[in-house]
């Protein structure tokens, strides 16, 4: 059974980096096709993809932010890291880490269970 | 970027309802269209991907159906598990988007 875990301080304050990691089990990061990636979803709002990595350090980002992104993996610890840099308010949210198995899925199968983040003063 | 578009934006129905929930791209995407259900509080649950392929585990009653541009999601039958918000998603290209959001309510 493949899971993802979110950790992470999850109150910043504005102008601060935001770091997540998110420990994936039962899979491994080197497994031909995985990628591990990042969602957030604003209160009552909508998903919106963030970044991913994929088996092969192939890494994409949203352009929107891609300035203020960086997702790396740990292989040796089957982790990844989400940075945000420039911590604003409207980057309140809950932080999904996200698990795609192959390309022929193109999907996220496995989700962990959140970080709820908050940028306040 | 490609916009996806859902619509209705919410629905009421009742059980043993069928519901049709639809996604336009704004652009062609192939078959790299998946529909996700979240219910409040958890996270999303991938129910189909490539179109029309149910992941497993998840119920029959559950398809999906489209080309192009447009696509569907139906539940047939709905029942009291499936009041939930559905989003569509795209991975034909980067970066990868979703619609805004489903909402099916009670009736």
């Amino acid at each position: 059974q493949i899971t993802l875990k979110e950790s992470g301080l999850t109150l910043v304050k504005p102008t601060q980096t935001l770091t997540l990691t998110c420990t994936l089990s039962g899979r491994s990061l080197t497994y031909g096709g995985v990628g591990v990636g990042w969602v957030r979803q604003p209160p009552g709002k909508a998903l919106e993809w963030l970044a991913i990595i994929f088996w092969n350090d192939d890494g994409h980002y949203s352009p929107s932010l891609k300035n203020r992104l960086t997702i790396t993996k740990d292989t040796s610890k089957n982790q990844v890291v989400l940075t945000m840099t420039d911590m604003e308010a409207v980057d309140t949210a809950t932080y999904y880490c996200v698990h795609r198995p192959r390309s022929s899925v193109g999907a996220f199968d496995v989700w962990g269970q959140g970080a709820m983040v908050t940028v306040s003063s | 970027d490609i916009q996806m578009t859902q619509s209705p934006s919410s629905v009421s129905a009742s059980v043993g309802d069928r519901v049709t929930i639809t996604c336009r791209a704004s652009q062609g995407i192939s078959s790299w269209l998946a529909w996700y259900q979240q219910k409040p509080g958890k996270a999303p649950n991938l129910l189909i991907y490539t179109i029309s392929t149910l992941q497993s585990g998840v119920p029959s009653r559950f398809s999906g159906s489209g080309s192009g541009t447009d696509f569907t999601l139906t539940i047939s039958n709905l029942q009291p598990e499936d009041f939930a918000t559905y989003f569509c998603q795209q991975t034909h290209n980067f970066p990868w988007t979703f619609g805004q959001g489903t909402k099916v309510e009670v009736k």
